[in-house]
C-alpha cells in the first residue's frame, strides 16, 4: 500500500515572503506523478503542481516549485512571495499504480495562513 | 468549460436518516470518483467508476453507501442509514480516462449528521 506523510498540520507566513511544505511518501512503482492540490475555503481542489518522478528537474509553475529527493521520497512545496490568496489548505497527493491521476493517496493535509 | 458540478452545497441530517448526492462530471469525462473528506484530513476515496461501470468500491462502506452512475454521466452517492461518523465533505471528481489525465473535483456537499 502507499502511503502520503504530511508532518505539518499548520503554517503561517507573512505576505510577500517564502514558505515550504514537507511531504514524504512510500510507493512500489518506478515511474509515477506526484501532486500538491490546494484546497481554499470554497473546498474545490486546485492542482498547483505535478512532479513526474523520472525527470530529475524539479517543477516550477510561476511562484510555486518543488524540491523533489526520490531516494529520500521526499516531495516538498516552495511557494515564493506569498500571497493572501495563497491561505488555503495544502495537499501532496500521490495516484495509485503511479499514473491513475484522479485515483489518489492524499496526505493529511497542512494549514498555510498568509498575513498581511 | 463547465466544472464538475455538485448539489446539494450543505445538508443536516439526523442520525439514521438517508441522504443522497449528486454530481455532474465535466462533460465527456468518463472517469468519476468519489471521496469522503473528514474534517481536517485527506480525502478518501469512496468510489471509481469508468463510463457506469465500477472500477474500484474496495474503501465503500457497502452496508450503508451506495453509488450508481447512469448512463455513464451523473452520478448519485447514497447514505441509508446515516451514521455520525458519516459527517464529512463528500468529493466528486472526473477525469477523461482512467491514466495520465488530471482529474478535476467538484466543491463538494458537506454533510452534517446530527
Amino acid at each position: 500500500a502507499q502511503t502520503v506523510t504530511q508532518s505539518q498540520p499548520e503554517m503561517s507566513v507573512q505576505e510577500a515572503e517564502t514558505v515550504t511544505l514537507s511531504c514524504t511518501y512510500d510507493t512500489s512503482e518506478s515511474n509515477y506523478y506526484l501532486f500538491w492540490y490546494k484546497q481554499p475555503p470554497s473546498r474545490q481542489m486546485i492542482l498547483v503542481i505535478r512532479q513526474e518522478a523520472y525527470k530529475q528537474q524539479n517543477a516550477t509553475e510561476n511562484r510555486f516549485s518543488v524540491n523533489f529527493q526520490k531516494a529520500a521520497k521526499s516531495f516538498s512545496l516552495k511557494i515564493s512571495d506569498s500571497q493572501l490568496g495563497d491561505t488555503a489548505m495544502y495537499f501532496c497527493a500521490l495516484p495509485h499504480g503511479g499514473t491513475s491521476y484522479g485515483k489518489l493517496t492524499f496526505g493529511q493535509g497542512t494549514i498555510l495562513t498568509v498575513h498581511p | 468549460e463547465a466544472g464538475v458540478a455538485q448539489s446539494p452545497r450543505y445538508k443536516i441530517i439526523e442520525k439514521r436518516q438517508s441522504v443522497a448526492f449528486w454530481c455532474n462530471p465535466i462533460s465527456g469525462h468518463a472517469t468519476l470518483y468519489w471521496y469522503q473528506q473528514i474534517l481536517g484530513q485527506g480525502p478518501k476515496l469512496l468510489i471509481q467508476f469508468q463510463n457506469n461501470g465500477v472500477v474500484d468500491d474496495s474503501q465503500l462502506p457497502k452496508d450503508r453507501f451506495s453509488a450508481e452512475r447512469l448512463k455513464g454521466v451523473d452520478s448519485t452517492l447514497k447514505i441509508q442509514p446515516a451514521k455520525l461518523e458519516d459527517s464529512a465533505v463528500y468529493l466528486c471528481a472526473s477525469s477523461a480516462t482512467l491514466k495520465n489525465t488530471e482529474a478535476f473535483f467538484g466543491q463538494g456537499t458537506r454533510l452534517t449528521v446530527v
